[in-house]
């Protein structure tokens, strides 16, 4: 039992490139999650999904795209990198959004746009 | 806009100190209420949550939170804190009609031997 995996754990990339977070969860879990992480601002939530098909925004979706077509996985594409963009990206799933269900977090993507 | 309040953005403390940790949240319906902890290097940890009943809640650790309904607050507690507590600590609200988490912006909490 794996838990929440991310990959790559780090990547450079330059201004206008496009690239795609991979996460996958191993839990039969139907909430997911992506959060970037950024010094004195905690976690943002980008986009979630309740279930596969299903995938909506959170507070900073500008220039993130998602797609949920199985339970397991649920890639972050960043669609054209610009500096705003370095952070770090966490994963995250539960059973559910509902019912206080707690979130499983990955190690995290840190990711450097320059 | 929904939101979460962490005042004390970094905290330092000697060992055996006790600790309270301010959180306080904008959402006036039913909540959800969660610490996360997260050691340096690694990926957020649940500590403790509230999801309903007694609102004084014991998580691992040593740690409690209690939540206070009319101050929109779910404080973080510890006696007497070691130094492997140094960590960033999260609160995070989960309005129950809705699907989002919301996190706070994190507390540094440092302690010296």
């Amino acid at each position: 039992n794996a838990g929440v995996t991310q990959t790559p754990k780090f990547q450079v990339l330059k201004t206008g490139q496009s690239m795609t977070l991979q996460c996958a969860q191993d839990m039969n879990h139907e909430y997911m999650s992506w959060y970037r992480q950024d010094p004195g601002m905690g976690l943002r939530l980008i986009h979630y999904s309740v279930g596969a098909g299903i995938t909506d925004q959170g507070e900073v979706p500008n220039g993130y795209n998602v797609s949920r077509s199985t339970t397991e996985d649920f890639p972050l594409r960043l669609l054209s990198a610009a500096p705003s963009q370095t952070s770090v990206y966490f994963c995250a799933s539960s059973y559910s959004s509902q019912g206080g269900q707690p979130q499983h977090f990955g190690d995290g993507t840190r990711l450097s746009i320059l | 806009a929904q939101s979460v309040s962490q005042h004390n953005h970094h905290v330092i403390l000697s060992e055996a100190a006790s600790l309270e940790l301010g959180c306080n949240y904008s959402y006036g319906g039913t909540v959800n209420l969660f610490w996360y902890v997260q050691y340096p290097g690694q990926h957020l940890q649940l500590l403790l949550k509230y999801f309903s009943g007694d609102p004084l809640v014991k998580g691992i650790k040593g740690f409690e939170a209690e939540f206070i309904k009319s101050k929109f607050s779910f404080n973080l507690r510890k006696p007497s804190v070691q130094w492997s507590d140094t960590a960033e600590y999260f609160c995070a609200v989960n309005p129950i009609d809705t699907d989002k988490l919301i996190f706070g912006t994190g507390t540094r909490l440092q302690v010296f031997p």
